[in-house]
């Protein structure tokens, strides 16, 4: 089955601040990744996805993220985050039997 | 397009009470998901639907819980008798394959005391 990794769970930093989160799976074959966001009392919403291509994939508001493959990752970035950026921010990648398995989230706040 | 759309947003209900929750959604889309999601667990999928028909429900917690799609357009997830450690935020999400997006509808925030 599909594993998804997220670390360092709670993230505290300051506006304007760079943001960068780390995704790790474990299944070795053809991957469709994803970031999702989730406003605090809000549904999930797609931030990113790489399904092929240019490896590097632009998002809304900003996010970017880094599919390598050989490292297994998907990591997500933003230069300068803002207090809207505070969120529970999920990796979800595709397994064997093509379900989605998503990590367990990263909470970051964003301090004005 | 509305999106998912669920109901209701907010169930607050004694234990032992029968529980149904429902969801429409986004038309065209062949997968339907079940998901749960509390402090302790985070997200956890309960059941998925292909076409109408159950595909995975080894995410189900206990026989307590069951889940129907009767047509493309509609689903239920029923917890009965329901039990305070049910209390979560239940969210149906569709998707027009199976490794594709997948859309979120709002919520339903379960509260049984």
């Amino acid at each position: 089955a599909q594993s998804v990794s997220q670390h360092n769970h709670h993230v505290i930093l300051s506006e304007a601040a760079s943001l960068e989160l780390g995704c790790n799976y474990s299944y070795g074959g053809t991957v469709n990744l994803f970031w999702y966001v989730q406003y605090p009392g809000q549904h999930l919403q797609l931030l990113l996805k790489y399904f092929s291509g240019d490896p590097l994939v632009k998002g809304i508001k900003g996010f970017e993220a880094e599919f390598i493959k050989s490292k297994f990752s998907f990591n997500l970035r933003k230069p300068s985050v803002q207090w809207s950026d505070t969120a529970e921010y999920f990796c979800a990648v595709n397994g064997p039997t093509g379900r989605l398995a998503f990590g367990k989230g990263n909470q970051v706040v964003v301090i004005p | 397009d509305a999106g998912v759309i669920q109901s209701p947003r907010h169930e607050v209900t004694e234990m032992g009470q029968e529980v149904t929750l429902r969801c429409k959604p986004i038309s065209g889309h062949d997968y339907l998901f079940w998901y749960r999601q509390t402090m302790m667990r985070g997200l956890e999928l309960l059941i998925y639907f292909n076409n109408n028909v159950p595909i995975d429900d080894s995410g189900m917690p206990e026989d307590r819980f069951s889940a129907k799609m009767p047509n493309a357009s509609f689903s239920t997830l029923k917890i009965q008798p329901s039990e305070p450690r049910d209390s979560a935020v239940y969210f149906c999400a569709s998707s027009p394959r199976l490794a594709d997006t997948q859309y979120f509808g709002p919520g339903t925030r379960l509260t049984v005391l």
